[in-house]
């Protein structure tokens, strides 16, 4: 069964403070890994997509990283507004749209002042 | 650019209700579905549809009926309400990769808060 487990659960950052978000993934045949940023009390927001390990993408502060087996999310130098959870999410290998999507629990990440 | 609209926004059922949660999308995207999300389980598919006057189910669509007429509109109906529905509801869609050009970018709604009592 496919599964995607994301870790903290929860993360607590100072301003500046580096960090990186984990999800690790078990699908045979991956065709993507997307991450996603949920502000509270909004649906989720695209982030990311990356197709094959070893590629990296990059917007503002977050940078996505892809290895065969997990993929992680490096928040350089956070400010508070990059506070929010953030989800992963791979496709499900019983469909051939990309939609069908296997989400991760989520990383509650609070960047204070 | 209204993207993806939900109505309503919150609603509280008595157990037994029956409802609809509304969801419209103005990008002509054909692959269009609905998810549940709790705390601590993350996102889950209820029902999903890659166009008109075709649906499928997720993994969680018990209690729960879609039907897909137009390409705009992908309704979610709760037949008997009970408690355990009680969740926030997300519609999404997306263009088809492949030959639909599309890249799995899901485009979401603001979500339905629903309480069942």
């Amino acid at each position: 069964e496919d599964q995607v487990t994301q870790s903290p659960e929860a993360l607590r950052l100072q301003e500046g403070e580096s960090s990186s978000l984990n999800c690790s993934y078990t699908v045979s045949g991956l065709r993507g890994l997307f991450w996603y940023r949920q502000d509270p009390g909004k649906g989720p927001e695209f982030l990311f997509t990356l197709y094959s390990a070893g590629e990296e993408k990059e917007k503002e502060r977050l940078k996505a990283t892809l290895t065969k087996k997990e993929s992680f999310l490096h928040i350089t130098a956070p400010k508070p507004e990059d506070s929010a959870t953030y989800l992963c999410a791979v496709p499900t290998m019983t469909t051939d749209s990309w939609g069908k999507l296997q989400f991760g629990a989520g990383t509650q990440v609070v960047v204070t002042p | 650019n209204a993207g993806v609209t939900q109505t309503p926004k919150f609603q509280v059922l008595k157990t037994g209700q029956s409802m609809t949660l509304q969801c419209a999308q103005d990008m002509n995207h054909e692959y269009m579905s609905w998810y549940r999300q709790d705390p601590g389980m993350g996102l889950r598919l209820i029902h999903y549809s890659v166009g008109a006057g075709i649906t499928d189910q997720g993994e969680v669509p018990n209690g729960y009926n879609v039907s897909r007429s137009t390409t705009e509109d992908f309704p979610l109906r709760l037949l008997s309400a009970a408690p355990s529905q009680t969740s926030v509801y997300f519609c999404a869609s997306t263009q088809i990769a492949g030959t639909g050009g599309g890249t799995g970018e899901l485009f979401f709604g603001e979500g339905s808060r629903l309480t069942v009592l």
